[in-house]
């Protein structure tokens, strides 16, 4: 059974414009995580939210953690081509998992066009 | 450099040859863990290790083998694959306790 379900499973946008994808699980997690892939190499960690409501900024990305902490959310402003990558979510250790095994999300695949 | 290392990066081979994938990473970290990403069904861990001599399996551990002998070096071993591990292969590793993972470059296997 998959814990965490993103959407949209692909988006394909034109730079500059606004894109928010999502992350949602049946289950309250205490903790969050958000990673970009980029084509050919492997995830890197965007960011981790720990308390319901949290928001971080991370230059045109903001992340937003769901009061209830069931769900999660990644907004972009004026995309750029180089925002083009492969989105995911994950959830650490405890939360609906045994300690240490980390589950992801399927991803969100953004495709930002010139 | 702090990284997460992966050898080989690609590799063809026939059903039932074993082979082993490395895995090295020089951040000093307890944590490592083993994924493999195929399309439609995202990255699933395979199996990880909280310290030397201690692994534990993650969601999908069948066909699979590990070892920590050493903190800095976790490689997979696949005693007698199957075209079914043909997948993309990805190391990680992390501070105990704490929820970042620095992932390697990743190992392309197809098993033919």
């Amino acid at each position: 059974t998959q814990l965490l379900e993103q959407s949209p499973q692909f988006l394909s946008i034109q730079e500059g414009e606004n894109l928010t994808v999502y992350c949602n699980s049946s289950s309250v997690f205490s903790s969050l995580q958000w990673y970009r892939q980029e084509p050919g190499e492997g995830p890197v960690l965007l960011v981790t939210v720990v308390t319901g409501g949290e928001v971080k900024k991370l230059k045109r990305l903001t992340f937003q953690f769901g009061d209830a902490r069931k769900d999660s959310s990644l907004h972009i402003t004026a995309a750029q081509p180089g925002d083009t990558g492969l989105y995911l979510c994950a959830l650490r250790g405890g939360d609906g998992g045994s300690q240490g095994n980390l589950i992801f999300g399927k991803g969100t695949k953004l495709s930002v066009k010139p | 450099e702090a990284q997460v290392t992966q050898n080989p990066r690609y590799l063809i081979t026939v059903t039932g040859k074993k082979l082993t994938v490395t895995c090295s990473q020089n951040m000093n970290h307890e944590y490592m863990s083993w994924y493999r990403q195929d399309p439609g069904l995202g990255l699933r861990q395979i199996y990880y290790s909280m310290n030397v001599e201690v692994t534990d399996k993650g969601d999908v551990p069948e066909g699979y083998k590990v070892s920590r002998k050493e903190k800095r070096n976790f490689p997979l071993i696949l005693e007698s694959p199957s075209p079914n591990q043909t997948s993309l292969y990805f190391c990680a590793s992390g501070f105990r306790g704490r929820s970042e993972q620095f992932f390697g470059p990743g190992t392309r296997l197809t098993v033919l």
